[in-house]
Formats: structure tokens, C-alpha cells, sequence
């Protein structure tokens, strides 16, 4: 069965620091990665996703993560938080031949000072 | 186009009671996916249709828990009888194919006391 794993369940930042959240995931064959946001009081929202081709992907708000299929790992950075990136962070996975099942990690919550 | 609608937003019953959540995918979405979120926790499948038909419940607790999708669009999900553990937030999901992403309601706050 496939898992993913969210390394840091709290992040605390100054805004302007540098973030990198950890996921990995355990599934031997293809699969589509995601990462979603929850910000207070709203709904799951895709930051970004990967399907195939180039391993670096830019999302919205000037995130972006990298797939290292080696690694079984796709991070999310961003290179200068803002206080509104205040939220919780999903990483999910998806993969190829299993029935479109979409599997989450346990959720990072960033806090940025401001 | 509109979005995932979930009803009702928020929920207290008592353990034992019975309770149905509601969910409406996006138009055209042949896959629907119901999330238990604990909080502190990341989102649990509890069942995904593709159309009417279940592709997975593996993680529903079938002896307390039920869903179906009628003609392949709305969704409900019952819990009968509830227990205090399932105080969670419930998560509607629907994805139009596989290789594209999912996109979530603003789930039910389902409080037993």
C-alpha cells in the first residue's frame, strides 16, 4: 500500500526566511505528486503537482518542489516566506495502478512571524 | 466553473446518534473520494467511487459507516451509530480523470458528544 510521510509537523519562520518542507513517499512504480494547502478556515487548495517530465515544478505563490525519484522524495520550497503563507501544508501522492487512490501525510503546519 | 459543495457545514450530535453528509462533485467528475481529517492529522480515505461503483473502502469501518453514489453524481455518507472517535472534519474530493488533480469541499465539522 502506498504511504506518505511529512517530516516536520511544525514550522515555525521569520518572513523573508527560506522554507523546504520534507515528503517522502513509499511506492515503487509511477506516480503523480501533489502538494496542497490549507489556510485557516478554508478549504484543501493544490499549490502544485507533478505528473511527468521536468522533476522541478513551480506552483502558485512562488513555491516549488522538486521530484527525486531516487529519493522517493518530493520537497517543497519556497526561497521567502510571507506571513499569508501561514497554513498547513499536505503532501499527496497518486499512483499509477492504484484505482486513482489518492494518499495523504500527516500535514506540516507553517507559522510565519511577521 | 462551481466547486465541490458540502452540506452540512457543521454538525453536533450525540454518541448513538445518526448522522448523513451530503456532498455534490464537479460537474463531469467521475471520481469521488470521502476524507475522515482528525484533527492534528492528514486526511484518511474512507471510500472513493469511480462513477457508482467503490474502487476502494478498504479503511471504512463498514460496521458503523455507509456511503453510496446514486447515478454517479451526488454522494451521502452515514455514520450509524456515532462514537466519539469520530469527531473529525469529513472531506468530499472529486478528480475528472486519473492523471489530473482533486479538488475538496469545505467539509463537514462533525462534533459527538
Amino acid at each position: 500500500a502506498q504511504s506518505v510521510s511529512q517530516h516536520n509537523h511544525h514550522v515555525i519562520l521569520s518572513e523573508a526566511a527560506s522554507l523546504e518542507l520534507g515528503c517522502n513517499y513509499s511506492y515503487g512504480g509511477t506516480v503523480n505528486l501533489f502538494w496542497y494547502v490549507q489556510y485557516p478556515g478554508q478549504h484543501l487548495q493544490l499549490l502544485l503537482k507533478y505528473f511527468s517530465g521536468d522533476p522541478l515544478v513551480k506552483g502558485i505563490k512562488g513555491f516549488e518542489a522538486e521530484f527525486i525519484k531516487s529519493k522517493f522524495s518530493f520537497n517543497l520550497r519556497k526561497p521567502s516566506v510571507q506571513w499569508s503563507d501561514t497554513a498547513e501544508y499536505f503532501c499527496a501522492v497518486n499512483a499509477d495502478n492504484a484505482g486513482n487512490m489518492l494518499t495523504f501525510g500527516g500535514g506540516t503546519r507553517l507559522m510565519v512571524k511577521p | 466553473e462551481a466547486g465541490v459543495a458540502q452540506s452540512p457545514r457543521y454538525k453536533i450530535i450525540e454518541k448513538r446518534q445518526s448522522v448523513a453528509f451530503w456532498c455534490n462533485p464537479i460537474s463531469g467528475h467521475a471520481t469521488l473520494y470521502w476524507y475522515q481529517q482528525i484533527l492534528g492529522q492528514g486526511p484518511k480515505l474512507l471510500i472513493q467511487f469511480q462513477n457508482n461503483g467503490v474502487v476502494d473502502d478498504s479503511q471504512l469501518p463498514k460496521d458503523r459507516f455507509s456511503a453510496e453514489r446514486l447515478k454517479g453524481v451526488d454522494s451521502t455518507l452515514k455514520i450509524q451509530p456515532a462514537k466519539l472517535e469520530d469527531s473529525a472534519v469529513y472531506l468530499c474530493a472529486s478528480m475528472r480523470t486519473a492523471n489530473t488533480e482533486a479538488f475538496f469541499g469545505q467539509g463537514t465539522r462533525l462534533t459527538v458528544v
